[in-house]
């Protein structure tokens, strides 16, 4: 069965500081994805990053970047230089396959920023 | 270009009604689903659809309906409203190929249902 753990249930950060948010995934089908949400306090789901399973290199989308290590089965995220906007719920989900097209999700974890 | 469109945005119901949320993408997706969220949770798979026509259940089916006549529309079905139905929900569309190669994933606004 497909499964994501998420284990930080709160990280505290500093302005400018980076931080890595935890994510390992279990499924045994080969192709699948790894996506990373924010969702902030208004509520609606924003897309932060992709990592597809047959993708050579680590995702990257400006300060996101995806630590993506299949043979432990994790896909950590990582801000680089935090900022007060960052502070929100962050979740990470898994794409598989038998499904058509579906997202398991992690139950999250809530990032502070502080100045 | 809209996205993903679902209204309405908030819904007080009372036990026992029935109500339809609905769901409109204009990205030609193949792919639609619905997920619920409820307090402290990520967001867990209700029904979803991978074509027109063509509907399958998710992880929390039970007192939900679906249908897909059309690829924009895939609007979700309360049957008879309970107060555990009170949550968050959203809908999502997205197109994705074999061997994870990713086009799109993404969420509407939601739906916030309180049932009373």
């Amino acid at each position: 069965a497909q499964k994501i753990t998420q284990t930080q249930p709160g990280m505290f950060v500093q302005e400018k500081e980076a931080v890595t948010l935890d994510c390992t995934y279990d499924t045994s089908d080969p192709s699948y994805g790894l996506f990373w949400y924010k969702q902030p306090s208004s509520g609606e789901m924003i897309f932060l990053i992709y990592q597809g399973s047959y993708d050579q290199q680590n995702a990257t989308e400006g300060r996101y970047s995806l630590n993506f290590q299949k043979a432990r089965k994790s896909a950590n995220l990582v801000i680089s230089a935090s900022q007060l906007g960052d502070s929100a719920m962050y979740f990470c989900a898994l794409l598989f396959n038998q499904a058509g097209t579906a997202l398991i999700f992690g139950k999250g974890t809530t990032l502070s920023v502080s100045s | 270009n809209a996205g993903v469109t679902q209204t309405p945005k908030f819904q007080v119901l009372k036990t026992g009604q029935s109500m339809t949320l609905q769901c409109a993408q204009d990205m030609n997706h193949e792919y639609m689903s619905w997920y619920r969220q409820d307090p402290g949770m990520g967001l867990r798979l209700i029904h979803y659809s991978v074509g027109a026509g063509i509907t399958d259940q998710g992880e929390v089916p039970n007192g939900y309906n679906v249908s897909r006549s059309t690829t924009e529309d895939f609007p979700l079905r309360l049957l008879s409203a309970a107060p555990s139905q009170t949550s968050v929900y959203f809908c999502a569309s997205s197109y994705w190929e074999h061997r994870g190669r990713y086009y799109g994933y993404t969420f509407g606004s939601g739906t916030r249902l309180t049932v009373v």
